[in-house]
């Protein structure tokens, strides 16, 4: 079965700060879709990346999916307190979407 | 569009009780996800259904753990004795035809069975 492992597990910056979290698979992605967590509340769908070397942008967002298409990289840049949560990755296996653990974001004003 | 509505918000009940939780999904998705979440085990999908007809319900616990869809814009999530191992917090999500993957959560149901 598909396995998604991420690092950092969890991360504290300060604002204004660039960071990257990673999501790295024992398999060949044929797609990887970033998702976003705050606490309490479900989550909500960021970007979803397809072809080896796809870069996507949202906002100060950017997510790439590598050659090899077994690992995937989300970079903030100017990360603001907005942007604290959970980041999770997620990869199609059979008919379900296999999450990764997560990375937990802190960004301190 | 009002997102994928979920109820209740917040359930506590005894062990034994049984449990029902509710969603509503996006009107024109058809496909509709139940998700549970915990700490120990991160994000596990429950049961998953496609026009309404259940299609993985492999995630789904045990026999205490049922769920129906009787239609496009309802389903529920049916626990039959609780225990307090179900504590947790539970998502249903939605999704567009041909964009399973892409999937739109409702704010979940946390669960507390003591």
């Amino acid at each position: 079965s598909q396995e998604l492992e991420q690092s950092p597990q969890s991360l504290i910056v300060q604002e204004g700060k660039n960071l990257t979290i990673n999501c790295t698979s024992s398999k060949t992605l044929y797609g990887l879709y970033w998702y976003k967590q705050k606490y309490g509340e479900g989550l909500i769908f960021l970007m979803m990346l397809q072809k080896g070397g796809e870069e996507k942008s949202h906002e100060k967002i950017t997510a790439k999916l590598d050659e090899k298409k077994q690992q995937s990289s989300l970079h903030i840049t100017a990360s603001q307190p907005s942007h604290a949560g959970i980041y999770l990755c997620g990869a199609p296996s059979g008919s379900r979407l296999t999450f990764g653990e997560g990375t937990q974001l802190t960004v301190n004003p | 569009d009002a997102g994928v509505i979920q109820s209740p918000r917040h359930e506590v009940t005894e062990m034994g009780q049984e449990v029902t939780l509710r969603c509503k999904p996006i009107s024109g998705h058809n496909s509709l996800f139940w998700y549970r979440q915990t700490m120990m085990r991160g994000l596990e999908l429950l049961i998953y259904f496609n026009n309404n007809v259940p299609i993985d319900d492999s995630g789904m616990p045990e026999d205490r753990f049922s769920a129906k869809m009787p239609n496009a814009s309802f389903s529920t999530l049916k626990i039959q004795p609780s225990e307090p191992r179900d504590s947790a917090v539970y998502f249903c999500a939605s999704s567009r035809p041909l964009a399973s993957y892409e999937q739109y959560f409702g704010p979940g149901t946390r669960l507390t069975v003591t």
